[in-house]
């Protein structure tokens, strides 16, 4: 079975400091990653993933993700935060495990408030 | 990214009445897509995933009678929420992939159900 465990509820960053949300992963087999943000009332929106490759993954709105393997984590970064960065984000993993099987599993989610 | 989009956006209806929701995929064949649920302030519950031209196959304590899912097409799949109960009152979600191992998924923006 996979899991994948985001261990803050909540994280606040002032506007224009760095920001990390946390994700750690279960899998077996090779990881697929991905992370999601959702505004309110919204489906959810892609922001990043890891494949294969290197293992800091750029993504949308100046986010980036790091993969690391023997930690299983991939948090994800950014360097300057700002207010409309506000929101709710989804780590998932996903494992190829054969035809048909690409199921996503969800963390509960970390709500990240940026500060003015 | 690829659009999925999902209709309607809310929807308010009678108890014991029925209500369909339909996902579709604008820019690509979706084989698969998936439908969840997704509760106040927690994550995505996988209700369902949904094959084009078979059946879904339905998540453990999720009643196939009731949500009944329909995947007539590469770019259309619909969940009828049958006999609604305001129980059912629920943020519903689905999403859809392009075909390939690597591709990530793509969600709707989502729909409010409320039953009253």
């Amino acid at each position: 079975a996979q899991s994948v465990a985001q261990p803050e509820d909540q994280v606040n960053v002032a506007e224009g400091n760095p920001l990390t949300v946390k994700c750690t992963y279960s899998v077996s087999g090779n990881p697929y990653l991905f992370w999601y943000v959702q505004y309110p009332n919204r489906g959810l929106q892609f922001l990043l993933k890891y494949i294969t490759g290197d293992n800091l993954v750029k993504g949308s709105y100046g986010f980036e993700a790091e993969f690391n393997k023997s930690q299983t984590s991939f948090h994800l970064k950014k360097p300057s935060a700002l207010v409309s960065d506000s929101a709710l984000y989804f780590c998932a993993v996903r494992a190829y495990s054969g035809a048909g099987s690409y199921q996503l599993t969800f963390g509960k989610g970390t709500k990240l408030s940026v500060i003015p | 990214g690829a659009v999925v989009s999902q209709h309607p956006s809310w929807v308010i209806c009678k108890s014991g009445t029925s209500v369909k929701i339909e996902c579709r995929s604008l820019d690509f064949q979706a084989t698969t897509m998936f439908w969840y649920r997704q509760f106040p302030k927690q994550s995505l519950m996988l209700m369902a995933t949904s094959n084009e031209g078979s059946k879904a196959t339905y998540e453990q304590g999720v009643e196939k009678d009731k949500f009944l899912i329909n995947h007539a097409s590469l770019t259309l799949s619909t969940l009828t929420v049958t006999s609604a109960h305001p129980e059912d009152s629920s943020f519903y979600i689905c999403s859809a992939r392009a075909p390939g191992v690597r591709t990530e998924a793509f969600f709707g923006q989502g729909t409010r159900l409320t039953v009253v």
